[in-house]
């Protein structure tokens, strides 16, 4: 059963454009949503949070928006630069609890 | 910026043996979890600790695994006797608010 889901193994962007990276979750539970980033052979790096009392939040150039009626989230990246080529995982949890990870999605930035 | 680190980043190890796996979390740190990665596939939580005791633990963290926080700054996840399946990599994580991420063991069980 996966309450968190990211439904694109991965994506190709342009240098420069937008990247935006889609997760959904069915756990109503969850207050709290996160975005990290993944290089092979390194743990997972924070990239930015969301709590379940905001709509949207914003750090340079990731912004991260959630939808709880429809229980989605993104996270849009822009510019895209070629350094943003990783995994991207969505994890959501509550408190202190252990996180609950998507799959990821490996986020290409073609020249 | 403070890290989570790791001991060892490889560790290859016969079947039914047992295998430790070390973490240093962030030093003022009060919550601590062990995930892990099958080759292949999503990050899964495994157990995490507070107060010198587990919090909360999955389904995967059955009798085999333990873990130990042996001393003020060490935390441990100990693998009993291990199956070909406990193959992954192994992420320790430490938290205030939101979680930091060690590097990782990479854990191959022959």
């Amino acid at each position: 059963d996966q309450q968190v889901k990211q439904n694109s193994p991965s994506l190709s962007v342009q240098e420069g454009r937008i990247s935006i990276l889609n997760c959904d979750y069915t756990n109503s539970m969850f207050d709290y949503f996160l975005w990290y980033k993944k290089y092979p052979a390194e743990g997972p790096t924070f990239l930015i949070s969301i709590s379940s009392i905001k709509d949207k939040n914003e750090d340079g150039r990731f912004t991260v928006f959630l939808n709880k009626s429809a229980k989605h989230l993104s996270l849009h990246i822009v510019p895209s630069q070629p350094g943003d080529s990783a995994v991207y995982f969505c994890a959501a949890g509550g408190g202190a609890d252990g996180l609950t990870f998507g799959k990821g999605t490996h986020l290409i930035i073609q020249p | 910026e403070p890290e989570v680190t790791q001991t060892p980043s490889h560790q290859v190890t016969q079947m039914g043996q047992e295998v430790i796996l070390r973490c240093v979390p962030i030093s003022n740190h009060l919550y601590f979890y062990w995930y892990r990665q099958i080759l292949g596939q999503k990050v899964e939580f495994l157990v995490s600790f507070y107060n010198n005791e587990i919090s909360e633990k999955s389904e995967i963290f059955d009798d085999q695994f333990s873990v130990e926080r042996p001393d003020g700054s060490n935390f441990t996840l100990k693998i009993r006797s291990t199956k070909l399946e406990d193959s992954a990599m192994y992420f320790c994580a430490s938290s205030v608010a939101r979680q930091y991420f060690g590097p990782g063991t990479r854990l191959l069980v022959l």
